[in-house]
């Protein structure tokens, strides 16, 4: 079966400020990986997502991640965040051949002025 | 392109009584469909997915059921609510490999 764990509920940051959020998931088999982002009282959008290829990926508003197969982690990075990244961040793994998305427990990002 | 509704959006409903979510996606046909249940604090749970007309698999026993009585509906009920039923209900479909969310259902149980 698999797993995520995201490490950290709640990550508050000042303005202009890198930030990381951690992914580690669990499973016996090969894995697609996602983030989504939800912001307050909506449903989840995709932020970014690792399916092949490039172990780094990059979604359009400056967050990126990185594959680690060794570590089974799938950090969240981001090297200045603005006060509209204020949201909660969801990681989630599925299996390749298909079957269920699991998603961790979410990580409340909180930006600062 | 794909869309996926929800409704309602915001649901107060006392202990007791009765429930029924509608989800329905339009722009594709025979999705896997799932229904999830955000409550304060504690992520994101798989409570029913479908991956077809009637077939229904329930990840977590509960007094919540759901059903698919056409392709792109599906449906969470309750004869009766619990006060822990609280919480934010999101529908999605896979497209096969990415999960696509609906905007949800605010639902409190007085």
């Amino acid at each position: 079966a698999q797993s995520v764990t995201q490490l950290d509920s709640q990550v508050p940051v000042f303005e202009e400020a890198p930030v990381e959020l951690r992914c580690n998931y669990s499973s016996s088999v090969s894995v697609y990986l996602f983030w989504y982002v939800q912001y307050p009282n909506q449903g989840l959008q995709l932020l970014l997502k690792y399916l092949s290829g490039s172990t780094l990926v990059e979604s359009i508003n400056g967050f990126e991640a990185e594959f680690n197969k060794s570590q089974t982690s799938f950090h969240l990075r981001k090297p200045s965040v603005h006060i509209s990244d204020t949201a909660e961040y969801f990681c989630a793994v599925t299996q390749r051949q298909g079957g269920k998305l699991i998603f961790g427990q979410g990580t409340e990002l909180s930006v600062k002025p | 392109s794909q869309t996926i509704h929800q409704w309602p959006a915001t649901l107060v409903q006392p202990v007791g009584s009765p429930l029924s979510l509608e989800c329905t996606v339009e722009g594709t046909s025979n999705p896997n469909l799932y229904w999830y249940r955000q409550a304060a604090g504690r992520g994101l749970q798989l409570l029913f997915y479908s991956v077809g007309i009637g077939q229904i698999s329930s990840e977590v026993p509960q007094n919540l059921s759901a059903s698919r009585p056409q392709d792109r509906q599906f449906i969470l009920s309750s004869k009766k609510l619990l006060l822990s039923d609280s919480g934010f209900y999101l529908c999605a479909w896979r497209s096969p490999i990415m999960a696509h969310f609906g905007p949800g259902t605010r639902l409190t149980v007085t």
